[in-house]
């Protein structure tokens, strides 16, 4: 068991629906990440958030809109999903001090149809 | 522009087979460099963390190590629960929020 926490584990959801995917650590973390992952590939960053304030957005299409409502959760709202963004989705978070490791959660596995 | 290469991209072995795993890293000022592994349909686990050359770190049948220009990660007598995808990224000085992974080496330890 990872102490980073993903609900749910398993998403189903059609072009039109609006769901979304949380995020729970309870390790005082300051640092919290949202990754896309495909089959056979690394994970891929999306968003960062340092200190509840969004810090990096690597250009994620406006269909993934992240909320970090405290210094513990991390939501990741979606609407109007693509086929294409079916995807492994990974929250990690990180410790504030110099070179700490990412911790990750087990992830969403999210399909599109 | 800062990058990780992994070799070989997938690698079988018998119990027992000992063996290595390289990651090559180019990177403007290198913070650490991580290894991960990874199970299917799991998250990253996280195994090590380096921070400069001639640095060691070993957990149970596994040894990571570092150079200026790579990282070994040593497997010794492997079992067939080491199987998995073991993913190596670097974190630099610039952009040191982020991570650059690697794509990973895919072992396969037959019993």
């Amino acid at each position: 068991d990872t102490e980073v926490t993903q609900t749910p584990k398993h998403l189903v959801m059609g072009m039109t629906n609006k769901k979304s995917l949380k995020c729970e650590q309870h390790m005082g973390h300051r640092a919290m990440y949202w990754y896309k992952q495909k089959a056979k590939k690394p994970p891929e960053l999306m968003f960062v958030y340092s200190y509840e304030k969004l810090s990096i957005n690597e250009s994620v299409p406006s269909r993934f809109s992240p909320e970090c409502p405290n210094s513990s959760l991390l939501n990741l709202h979606l609407h109007a999903l693509q086929p294409e963004d079916s995807a492994l989705y990974l929250c990690a978070s990180r410790d504030a001090g110099r070179n700490q490791p990412q911790h990750f959660g087990d992830g969403t596995r999210l399909s599109i149809l | 522009e800062d990058q990780v290469t992994q070799s070989p991209e997938a690698l079988r072995l018998q119990e027992g087979e000992s063996s290595s795993l390289n990651c090559s890293y180019t990177v403007s000022g290198l913070r650490g460099l991580f290894w991960y592994r990874q199970d299917p349909g799991k998250g990253p686990e996280f195994l090590f963390t380096l921070y400069s050359a001639g640095e060691e770190k070993e957990k149970e049948r596994l040894k990571a190590t570092l150079t200026k220009k790579e990282s070994f990660l040593h497997i010794t007598a492997p079992k067939p629960e080491d199987s998995a995808t073991y993913l190596c990224a670097v974190q630099a000085s610039q952009g040191a929020q982020k991570l650059v992974f690697g794509q990973g080496t895919r072992l396969t330890i037959n019993p």
